[in-house]
Formats: structure tokens, C-alpha cells, sequence
């Protein structure tokens, strides 16, 4: 089983509309949650870090499922910019790796 | 401030030549980590340095693969020989870590080194 699983979509949504989508993760003992954006044929960029109380940045918003063991991002007001692909990042608190999964791909039409 | 930098951007070689890959880290950063991406595959962690320290070469596939860190600011990966396996787009990131941080762990990827082996 992977570490993180996330839905590979794509998601296709009309510029202005929500969407949302989740990723789940297998090791109870992480302690790090981050969502990552990955552009086509460029790095992995840190888009936020998600903390245990939930959190937005702007547009975005990320929450933590610790029992269930789950987290999830959802944009509002969606932008053309916004199509990128979506990565769910889980870290451990005895090493300084971290568990990337596939990616989540969104593509806003105008 | 200057990101993470990588050398070269692309790489064409013929199986069996030697590859090798280089990073700068972000200055002050004190972790570095060296990723392979393949639409197959997706981001595979190959080796990570701690203070210029290997800690987990777990993910290094074959004694064809080395790397090395001799100082803080420098980081090379080395493929010898190369197989057409190998093509994939090779990442260095480098993070500020310590233990008892739970946002310790935000890792800055460079721009990559796009690999093809013919």
C-alpha cells in the first residue's frame, strides 16, 4: 500500500467554480501535512503547509482528518492558473523525508 | 534570494556514458535530497544528506548510482553506466531541519535535470 494515495482525477472545472479533493495517508505517526503544486515539465513548489486547526491562504483552504487519517484542499474562485497538478505531502517526525503522492490534476476552463 | 540550483537542465547521453548531475542547496539549508520523477513512477526520494551526512540511500536503485555531498553547498549525483532506464527528470531540494519542528520539513525543489539515455 502506498503512504499516500490520492485521487489522480483529472478534475475539470469553468473558471469561478469550487472544487475540492483529498488524499489519504497510511502512517498514523506522521506529523507533517503539506500540499505541494507541480506545473507541467517544472519542480514540485510548496503551495501551504497544513496545519492540525485547518487553514486558508487566500483562495485555498486545507484541512487535517488526524483519525481518519486524511486531508483535503479545496479552491475557491477558480483561476486558469490554478490548473497544475496537486501533490499531498505527509512528513514523519523521526527523519527529515517526505512522502509525495501521484498527484491530483486540476484543470480550470475558462 | 537564490533558489536551489541545479546543472544541467538537460542531459542527452548514450547508454553506458558516464552522467553527472549537480545541486547547490539554498544557503543555510541543512538538509538535501535527491528525487527521480517518471510518469511511471511518479517522485521517488533516491538519497538524502543530513549536514552534508548520507542518511537513507534506500532508494538508490543500483550500485550504478552514487552520490555525494563534500560540502554544504554542493551536491552531485553520478550514474555510471547509464542505461535508457534512467531517463527521468532528476530533482534537488533542500530543506531547514530540525527535530521538535512540525513545519520544519518544507523542502525547495530546484528546476531538475531532464535525463534521456539513448
Amino acid at each position: 500500500r502506498k503512504e499516500v494515495e490520492q485521487d489522480p482525477g483529472p478534475f475539470n472545472v469553468p473558471e469561478g467554480a469550487t472544487v475540492a479533493f483529498n488524499c489519504t495517508y497510511s502512517n498514523s505517526a506522521s506529523q507533517s501535512f503539506f500540499w505541494y503544486r507541480q506545473d507541467c515539465r517544472k519542480e514540485p513548489k510548496l503551495l501551504m503547509s497544513v496545519y492540525s486547526s485547518g487553514n486558508e491562504d487566500g483562495r485555498f483552504t486545507a484541512q487535517l482528518n488526524r483519525a481518519s487519517q486524511y486531508i483535503s484542499l479545496l479552491i475557491r474562485d477558480s483561476k486558469l492558473s490554478d490548473s497544475a497538478t496537486y501533490l499531498c505531502v505527509v512528513g514523519r517526525s523521526n527523519d527529515y523525508k517526505l512522502s509525495f503522492g501521484a498527484g491530483t490534476t486540476v484543470t480550470v476552463r475558462a | 534570494d537564490a533558489g536551489v540550483i541545479q546543472s544541467p537542465r538537460h542531459e542527452v547521453t548514450e547508454m553506458g556514458q558516464e552522467v553527472t548531475l549537480r545541486c547547490k542547496p539554498i544557503s543555510g539549508h541543512n538538509s538535501l535530497f535527491w528525487y527521480r520523477q517518471t510518469m511511471m513512477r511518479g517522485l521517488e526520494l533516491l538519497i538524502y544528506f543530513n549536514n552534508n551526512v548520507p542518511i537513507d540511500d534506500s532508494g538508490m536503485p543500483e550500485d550504478r548510482f552514487s552520490a555525494k555531498m563534500p560540502n554544504a553547498s554542493f551536491s552531485t549525483l553520478k550514474i555510471q553506466p547509464s542505461e535508457p532506464r534512467d531517463s527521468a527528470v532528476y530533482f534537488c531540494a533542500s530543506s531547514l531541519a530540525w527535530a521538535g519542528g512540525p513545519f520544519s520539513y518544507e523542502q525547495y525543489f530546484g528546476p531538475g535535470t531532464r535525463l534521456t539515455v539513448t
